[in-house]
């Protein structure tokens, strides 16, 4: 079946901006993760949902950052009044549900604050 | 939390040699630890895993070993191919608490494989 999809693939915007990302999980998926990646670095954790539980938001870095999921399908995440430092890879992963270990991740989208 | 030590940050070997990346883990109540591959321009993709009630998982020409006492574990690819050639990320799975499910990733090791 289809794997994790995101988009936009890409994103440029200018600083001060505010931006929408999306992600698509694996149907049936029940959790769903948010990472980070700055350039040269591991994978940094966001945030995480989980069915109709309340989400895990402890990785945000800051108040700007926000996310939502519908149900058990499309995440948003977004960030709000973009900082040069928000440029990263957003990766989205999704897993069958908690109890389960393997997460299968999406293409990112690679953010590019000017 | 957990903190996931990867080693090397990089890592060149000839066509047909063996490649072998080390992790060290913190937390003993970690219990997976996958490995992704990540090629330029693409999500990370799971390769291989391994959990903490085994020493050791093979794949064709990759495996995994893992030392729960020591709390580290090891990529080994036998007979390198220029296609390996992309970064390796190892990760633990937080065990306990609000850490349970989260993956904690290490900083990667970008292998080159020369032909």
């Amino acid at each position: 079946g289809a794997g994790v999809s995101q988009s936009p693939s890409n994103k440029v915007t200018e600083k001060g901006k505010d931006v929408e990302l999306r992600c698509d999980p694996i149907s049936g998926h029940t959790a769903l993760y948010w990472y980070r990646q700055r350039l040269g670095q591991g994978l940094e954790f966001l945030i995480y949902f989980q069915g109709n539980s309340a989400p895990d938001k402890s990785g945000l870095p800051s108040d700007r950052f926000s996310a939502e999921r519908t149900g058990e399908s499309v995440s948003t995440l977004t960030i709000q009044r973009t900082q040069q430092e928000d440029s990263a890879v957003y990766l989205c992963a999704s897993s069958l549900d908690q109890g389960s270990e393997t997460q299968y991740f999406g293409p990112g989208t690679r953010l590019l604050v000017l | 939390g957990e903190n996931v030590e990867q080693h090397p940050s990089t890592l060149s070997v000839q066509e047909g040699d063996s490649a072998v990346i080390k992790c060290t883990y913190s937390d003993s109540a970690s219990n997976y630890f996958p490995w992704y591959k990540q090629e330029l321009g693409k999500g990370p993709q799971l390769i291989i895993d391994i959990r903490s009630n085994v020493g050791e998982k093979k794949d064709q020409r990759i495996a995994v070993t893992l030392n729960k006492t020591a709390k580290h574990f090891s990529l080994h690819i036998t007979e390198t191919q220029p296609e390996d050639s992309a970064v390796y990320f190892c990760a633990a799975r937080g065990g306990r608490g609000s850490t349970l499910g989260r993956l904690y990733f290490g900083r990667g090791t970008q292998l080159t494989v020369w032909p």
